[in-house]
């Protein structure tokens, strides 16, 4: 089955400072992969998926960016933080196909608190 | 454009006793799926049950069961026996159709609280 990994849990930053999320995937290969974030008390906002290495779709236009260097990792960026930046950031994963290949799983998440 | 209604904000159910929370879609196409995923407080979304639009049977696993009728477009998800640790937010999910993206679009979820 497959397993997602995020790092850090909890990140504290400043205005202005850059930001990278780092999310990486075990026990499946070729998976799609998902960026969301979740203000607190609300719904999962999608910000950006990728079907394969170097292909990157952006859903909503932000201070964001996201890349994936090698086929198992998602790395969401930032060059300069800003408040609205502020949220909970859900890494996902989806399976190339078979067992559990309807399912998106997901990462355990990283708060992230700009100031 | 598709889109996922829960109209519960918030619940409170006696522990033990069975839990319906409403789910509601909205797509114009023929295959879809349909999820509904578990946020405990630490905030890791865990999925809990799958259901196919072709799929002629209600999925089920374990204490979960999803109540799918898909003439009223309602995917509700039902909990039997409920336990304070079901105390979380729920939130229905549904995948476009099949597509290499196969993004998920989400509701806004429901808090649930089980009362000892």
């Amino acid at each position: 089955s497959q397993t997602i990994h995020q790092w850090p849990a909890t990140l504290v930053q400043p205005v202005g400072s850059p930001l990278s999320l780092e999310c990486t995937v075990e026990g499946t290969s070729n998976p799609n992969l998902y960026w969301y974030r979740q203000a607190a008390g609300r719904g999962l906002q999608l910000l950006f998926y990728s079907v394969g290495i170097g292909q990157i779709s952006s859903e909503v236009p932000q201070n964001l960016s996201a890349s994936r260097p090698q086929d198992r990792q998602f790395i969401l960026s930032s060059k300069k933080l800003l408040l609205s930046d502020s949220g909970f950031y859900l890494c996902a994963g989806r399976g190339a196909g078979g067992s559990g290949g309807e399912t998106q799983y997901f990462g355990p998440g990283t708060r992230l608190l700009v100031l | 454009a598709q889109k996922i209604t829960q109209t519960q904000p918030g619940m409170f159910v006696q522990e033990k006793e069975a839990v319906t929370l409403d789910c509601t879609y909205d797509t114009s196409d023929q295959s879809y799926g349909l999820f509904w995923y578990k946020q405990p407080s630490s905030g890791e979304m865990i999925f809990l049950i799958y259901q196919g639009s072709y799929d002629e049977q209600n999925a089920t696993e374990g204490r979960y069961s999803l109540n799918f009728q898909k003439a009223r477009k309602s995917a509700n998800l039902v909990i039997s026996a409920s336990q304070l640790g079901d105390s979380a937010m729920y939130f229905c999910a549904m995948r476009e159709p099949y597509s290499s993206a196969s993004k998920i679009i989400f509701g806004s979820g429901t808090r649930l609280s089980i009362r000892p």
